[in-house]
């Protein structure tokens, strides 16, 4: 059975970097069947894509985010990672890391999800 | 990039039929996928493709779609079915992926 599971500091400073680490359990990382993404939820909202990865490193970032957003891929420790510049409380939120699977060039989703981290944006 | 949009909440008497919508132009091309997020958790994949269900997901739940609109149907509302309903696709500007805002389902 796939885990996901979400690490990183609780709290970051504003104009501070987010950094985020998803450690991936029962499935490579380097399975070219899929991609590996960030979503996240601020307090009492919906959800909100981030970006997704491949094991190669092709990345696809949220373009309200791009210009703030780093995503990297370490197959030697089946993880991935997540950078975010400049944050503010805007940016204060649950995140999640999800396994994101695709059929065609039509149909996409996420499963599994991990648990979810809340950080919070604040001095 | 395109939106998706779903109505904030909803409500159905334990027992009853309640048909979740989500609307957004990126649907007349790219399938929606349903997600069921109770307070706390994760969301969990429901819906995917067409109408397949997830493992583990009861035949209660089940997908359609028409034009720009997509719907989750549950059929004999559980109490445990109470939850928040997101849906998701690809936007059809790119290589992204876009939510709904999320419907929150209240079982009565």
């Amino acid at each position: 059975q796939v885990h996901l599971q979400e690490s990183g500091p609780g709290l970051v400073k504003p104009s501070g970097t987010l950094s985020l680490t998803c450690s991936v359990s029962g499935d490579s990382i380097e399975n070219p069947n899929f991609y590996w993404a960030w979503i996240r939820q601020p307090p009492g909202k919906g959800l909100e894509w981030i970006g997704s990865i491949y094991y190669s490193g092709t990345t696809y970032y949220n373009l309200s985010l791009k210009s703030r957003v780093t995503m990297s891929v370490d197959t030697s420790k089946n993880h991935f990672s997540l950078e975010m510049t400049s944050v503010t409380a805007a940016d204060t939120a649950v995140y999640y890391c999800a396994r994101r699977h695709s059929s065609g060039a039509w149909i996409f989703w996420f499963d599994p999800w991990g648990q979810g981290t809340l950080v919070t944006v604040s001095s | 990039s395109s939106e998706l949009t779903q109505d904030p909440a909803v409500s159905v008497a334990l027992g009853q039929t309640v048909r979740i919508t989500c609307q957004g132009d990126s649907l007349r091309r790219y399938s929606v996928s349903w997600y069921q997020q109770k307070p706390g958790q994760a969301p969990v994949l429901v819906i995917y493709g067409k109408n397949s269900r997830a493992s583990g997901i009861p035949d209660r739940f089940s997908g359609s779609s028409s034009g720009d609109t997509a719907s989750l149907t549950i059929t004999g509302a559980q109490a445990e079915d109470e939850a928040d309903y997101h849906c998701n696709s690809r936007d059809s500007g790119g290589d992204h992926q876009i939510f709904g805002g999320g419907t929150k389902v209240t079982v009565l």
